[in-house]
């Protein structure tokens, strides 16, 4: 079955240090993946996604993407990270649906 | 500004109550969609519409309903038969009306939720 897996449950980073976090898809044919944020009590808001073409994709808020179809995945980076990146954050592709990871909760200490 | 709504954003129910929540849309989005969201499980799909006056059940649908009678307005009843209905609710909508395909580039976009809990 098609899928999508976030391997890490919980990320803690230092404030300034970078980010890279973990996706991997299952799928025979080219998906279209996605990266969202959500902070505590707050719905879901696109950083970026990838259709085709070019395979580093740039987001809102300073977040990219790197799509590797030899190691299925679609992770996701930050050169440097800010308190307020503080979220959870999931990665979720489309095939006939929207399908979701079960989310990589982020904590950046000071 | 264009965007989604959803109200209240905190719900309190008894046990054997139904209870709706809304969803509202300005983004003139055909397609618009219910998730469920639990700790450690991500999102999951509930019901969803891509066209006025007519849904389709997603994955986790029974103890659910829906109306769609204005393109705009998409609210979710939690009945009674729901065995365990507290959770986060997350309402989403795109642009596109069209039967899902394979590769479907439609990109969803998230309201702020509604917390129910029941008592």
């Amino acid at each position: 079955a098609q899928s999508v897996t976030q391997p890490d449950i919980h990320i803690t980073v230092s404030e300034g240090a970078s980010l890279e976090l973990r996706c991997n898809y299952s799928y025979g044919a080219t998906p279209y993946l996605f990266w969202y944020v959500q902070s505590p009590g707050q719905g879901l808001q696109l950083l970026l996604k990838y259709f085709s073409g070019d395979t580093l994709v740039q987001g809102i808020k300073g977040f990219e993407a790197e799509f590797k179809r030899s190691q299925s995945s679609f992770n996701l980076r930050k050169p440097s990270v800010h308190w307020s990146d503080a979220a959870e954050y999931f990665c979720a592709f489309n095939d006939y649906k929207l399908s979701f990871g079960a989310g990589t909760t982020v904590t950046v200490r000071a | 500004d264009g965007g989604i709504t959803q109200s209240p954003k905190y719900l309190f129910r008894k046990e054997g109550q139904n209870v709706t929540l809304s969803c509202e849309q300005n983004l003139n989005h055909d397609a618009m969609y219910w998730y469920r969201q639990d700790p450690g499980q991500g999102l999951r799909l509930i019901y969803y519409s891509q066209i006025v006056n007519d849904f389709q059940k997603g994955d986790i649908a029974e103890g659910y309903s829906v109306s769609r009678e204005k393109k705009e307005s998409f609210p979710l009843t939690v009945t009674s038969a729901q065995k365990n209905p507290t959770a986060f609710y997350l309402c989403a909508s795109s642009t596109k009306g069209l039967p899902w395909l394979a590769g479907n580039t439609d990109t969803q976009y998230f309201g702020p939720g509604t917390r129910l809990t029941v008592l």
